[in-house]
């Protein structure tokens, strides 16, 4: 079976530009998550979905960042006026069910560079 | 809020040897997850093992088990006779989202 896919993999932008990521979780999974990783870094949670409902959004670094699930399947995270400090690799995973305490199958990422 | 440390940057180890990465956390919850999961160069992170807070056994999966020291916050990851496949970034994680800045994991023939 499918993976979670994510797409671009790779986008570059000009400071100032609005960019959209795309996560393709698998199939059925209930809960969604989106990180930000930075070179050499952990991965720093941003949002978490269950189904279409966000809980959380308490890793957002500012109101220029917002990311919807409308259909509780597909998800996508919006950058606004992108800057330089926006470029790092965004990970999208998902789970089986709503639990936080399940494996989380992570997609490939997006690595976003801001010039 | 909970915080996950890892403090080795870098590990090394001989093919078919042992190692140990180590992994501390804060957390005031008294049940919790707890996670190894591995990033292999250009590669997606996969999941590598994972123990429950409640659990006073440790965790073992194949090659790979942990030393969990609930009293002590300590949640190490041992691999045992270790294989250039095991050669990746690891991040040591917990049910609230957080994880560690990573180990790299050097396997060397």
């Amino acid at each position: 079976g499918a993976g979670v896919s994510q797409s671009p993999r790779y986008k570059v932008a000009k400071r100032g530009q609005d960019v959209a990521l795309r996560c393709d979780p698998i199939s059925g999974h209930v809960s969604l998550f989106w990180y930000q990783q930075a070179l050499g870094q952990g991965p720093e949670f941003l949002t978490y979905f269950q189904n279409e409902a966000q809980l959380d959004k308490s890793g957002l670094p500012s109101d220029r960042f917002f990311a919807e699930r409308p259909e509780g399947s597909v998800s996508t995270l919006k950058i606004q006026r992108t800057q330089q400090e926006d470029s790092a690799v965004y990970l999208c995973a998902s789970t089986s069910n709503g639990g936080l305490y399940n494996e989380q199958f992570f997609g490939p990422g997006t690595r976003l560079t801001v010039l | 809020a909970q915080t996950v440390t890892q403090s080795q940057p870098e590990m090394s180890v001989q093919e078919a040897e042992t190692v140990t990465l180590s992994c501390t956390y804060d957390t005031s919850e008294s049940d919790y997850y707890l996670f190894w999961y591995k990033q292999p160069p250009s590669r997606q992170m996969i999941l590598v093992i994972r123990q429950e807070a409640y659990k006073q056994q440790n965790a073992t999966e194949n090659r790979f088990s942990v030393n969990f020291q609930k009293a002590a916050k300590s949640f190490s990851l041992k691999i045992s006779d270790s294989q250039l496949g095991d050669a990746a970034m690891y991040f040591c994680g917990n049910n609230d989202m957080r994880f560690g800045a990573g180990t790299r994991l050097t396997v060397k023939p």
